[in-house]
């Protein structure tokens, strides 16, 4: 089945250690997101790509990054873990079109910050 | 004032019930209106969109959106403990350079009870 792959499910960093959390797609989606989900709270969008073109929300910290090195893969960077940022991590993908577009999430990366 | 409200609940209903979740809406340039499910420590699955004020069916599900009045309800009828999941409103607006940006309600934790 075509679908959105999120690895690993559980990361345990330490206050400042770099971690990158990766995803991959099967449904061959041009815009790939990130979200970062806090408890009880609404998915923030971080940032996306449409294809190779990133495009970074306003509010997102510098500490986030991103890459995608080809249509299947996109990475999330995190420069200084802090506490703060411990969270649930999505993935999600779309298939630009010019009316609905529907984004297909994959099943997240809890991160806990030590 | 956010653009998307949802109540947070949580809503606990016994099985069988009828359940009414709502959101309300202050961007008038949202086209789109969607419903996600959400298990524990798992990613959003779309149950259901809808694009233009009215109902929409699908099984035991109806969404309605009220344009002039800026409020979509999901409703679940004959409710089963499956259900029992955090719901999220989602809305979409083009925001240009090909994308449409998902703005989400912070979801309703419902517990349906055998």
């Amino acid at each position: 089945d075509a679908m959105v792959i999120q690895n690993p499910r559980y990361q345990v960093t330490q206050f400042g250690k770099p971690v990158t959390l990766s995803c991959s797609q099967t449904l061959n989606h041009n815009v790939m997101y990130w979200y970062q989900q806090k408890s009880s709270q609404a998915p923030k969008l971080l940032f996306h790509y449409y294809d190779k073109d990133f495009n970074n929300e306003a509010d997102t910290p510098d500490n986030f990054q991103s890459r995608r090195p080809n249509t299947s893969f996109c990475f999330l960077d995190i420069r200084s873990p802090g506490l703060g940022d411990a969270a649930m991590y999505l993935c999600a993908t779309s298939r630009e079109s010019r009316g609905l577009v529907t984004q297909y999430f994959g099943p997240g990366t809890r991160l806990t910050v030590l | 004032q956010k653009e998307v409200e949802q109540d947070p609940g949580p809503l606990s209903v016994p099985e069988g019930a009828i359940v009414s979740l709502n959101c309300t809406y202050s961007n008038s340039a949202f086209q789109y209106f969607m419903w996600y499910r959400q298990y524990s420590r798992k990613g959003p699955e779309l149950l259901m969109y809808t694009y233009s004020s009215g109902n929409k069916e699908d099984g035991r599900f109806t969404a309605q959106v009220d344009k002039s009045s800026k409020y979509i309800s999901l409703f679940i009828r004959d409710s089963q403990p499956s259900d029992s999941a955090t719901y999220l409103c989602a809305m979409s607006a083009y925001t240009g350079a090909g994308s449409y940006q998902l703005t989400f309600g912070k979801g309703t934790k419902l517990s349906v009870i055998p």
